[in-house]
């Protein structure tokens, strides 16, 4: 069974740095692409960031670039987001999520909350 | 403002057939496959449609799923007060070279 569960997230002041973790279980985690989704409370759904299975390709949301940077270790099944610069509105549930084709995301994780306030 | 524009709201009773549309452009859902996402109160978002009209393992053919030039649209039939929810449309955009959402629709069960 496919397990996706994030870590990481808490209550950071503007400006400050966190990393999120999500660890993947129950599949081949080196053959995905794997993704962030954000969700602000009581807001929609938000696209953060993709990495391709060997990191050779990633995107980022206009709203994170340059601030954010997504990364994998596939010898450890595990995917994160470095995020820098915390602003206010970065303040969100983010979710893991595996590719399961063409961006599309078959599977999510329970999701980590971020709270960004001073 | 959401890329893909869905309505913010619908509605119906049970037993009932009820649509959610979904408007893109040329760049998202003109040029790519769309997928629906159903998320239940409290819950993550789950995916229900891929690939314009694709049913993933397990979710019922009441959900259907279509797509026409830049739009798209949900359909679900014979609705079950277990189908309120939130349902999200998102495809790719090849301008803006990242996945777009539309705002979600809050699907309510009379």
């Amino acid at each position: 069974e496919v397990h996706l569960v994030e870590s990481g997230g808490g209550l950071v002041k503007p400006g400050e740095s966190l990393r999120l973790s999500c660890a993947a279980s129950g599949f081949t985690f080196s053959s995905y692409s794997m993704n962030w989704v954000r969700q602000a409370p009581g807001k929609g759904l938000e696209w953060v960031s993709s990495i391709t299975t060997s990191s050779s390709y990633i995107y980022y949301a206009d709203s994170v670039k340059g601030r954010f940077t997504i990364s994998r270790d596939n010898a450890k099944n595990s995917l994160y987001l470095q995020m820098n610069s915390l602003r206010a509105e970065d303040t969100a549930v983010y979710y893991c999520t595996r590719e399961g084709g063409y961006y599309y995301f078959d599977y999510w994780g329970q999701g980590t909350l971020v709270t960004v306030s001073s | 403002q959401s890329v893909l524009t869905q309505p913010p709201s619908a509605s119906g009773t049970p037993g009932q057939r009820v649509t959610i549309s979904c408007s893109g452009s040329s760049s998202s859902i003109g040029s790519n496959t769309v997928n629906w996402y159903q998320q239940l109160p409290g819950t993550a978002p789950k995916l229900l449609i891929y690939s314009n009209n694709q049913r993933p393992s397990g979710v019922p053919d009441r959900f259907s799923g279509s797509k026409s030039g830049t739009s798209a649209s949900l359909a679900i039939s014979g609705l079950q007060s277990e189908d309120e929810a939130d349902y999200y449309c998102a495809a790719w955009d090849d301008s803006l070279n990242g996945v777009v959402f539309g705002g979600g629709t809050k699907l309510t069960v009379l």
